[in-house]
């Protein structure tokens, strides 16, 4: 299994430009989320998805769109990207959110996103 | 609501000495609880993860952790630190009912270990 994956490693946008970032799972996996992390506040939810066609907000969902139409993939979509966005974003996912089944979440090796 | 503090955002031991970072959490319903460690330029490896059942929790490379609810606490403690451990820690956070699937971060500890 590869896992959780991400693409691109690194990006660089100017302020309006769109762009999406890639997410997939090998895992057969539920759930599946998307966060930031910045220096000093950890990692924030911007969006999760318990499932294909099922998506909701996190925390910090602002100027950020995903959709799942397929249970392996889960993008995110900047779509008038600004300088406050400038972050790395981490994709996770989990095998399911009902307990008692199991539910740690495996993280991607993360996209550094800067915005000019 | 759920929420998770960690006391310290940097920590500095020496190669040998007792790690210890901080973690202190708030939660509505039983929480479960994990440890994540994250290497320069790389996402989020599991440590160990707290569920039901003992308190005490062992995890990859030597780190043990301690929930102890009366202290709303699970903090994460290796007896000899090794130069390996240097890297950012992250406490989370996540509850039952609808909020079982979301993790809520603390704001990390980055962990410095001195030869």
């Amino acid at each position: 299994n590869a896992g959780v994956t991400q693409t691109p490693k690194f990006q660089v946008l100017k302020t309006g430009q769109s762009m999406t970032l890639q997410c997939a799972q090998d895992m057969n996996h539920e759930y599946m989320s998307w966060y930031r992390q910045d220096p000093g506040m950890g990692l924030r939810l911007i969006h999760y998805s318990v499932g294909a066609g099922i998506t909701d907000q996190g925390e910090v969902p602002n100027g950020y769109n995903v959709s799942r139409s397929t249970t392996e993939d889960f993008p995110l979509r900047l779509l008038s990207a600004a300088p406050s966005q400038t972050s790395v974003y981490f994709c996770a996912s989990s095998y399911s959110i009902t307990p008692p089944v199991e539910n740690t979440q495996y993280f991607g090796p993360g996209t550094r996103l800067t915005v000019l | 609501a759920q929420s998770v503090t960690q006391l310290g955002s940097h920590v500095s031991v020496s190669e040998g000495a007792l790690v210890l970072l901080r973690c202190n959490y708030s939660s509505s319903v039983p929480p479960y609880l994990f440890w994540y460690v994250q290497y320069p330029n790389q996402g989020l490896q599991l440590l160990l993860k707290y569920t039901t059942g003992a308190t005490l929790v062992k995890g990859i490379n030597g780190f043990e952790a301690e929930f102890k609810k009366s202290e709303t606490s699970f903090h994460l403690t290796k007896p000899s630190a090794h130069m390996s451990d240097a890297a950012e820690y992250f406490c989370a956070v996540s509850g039952g009912g609808t909020s079982y699937g979301k993790l809520t971060f603390g704001q990390g500890t980055i962990l410095t270990v001195h030869p």
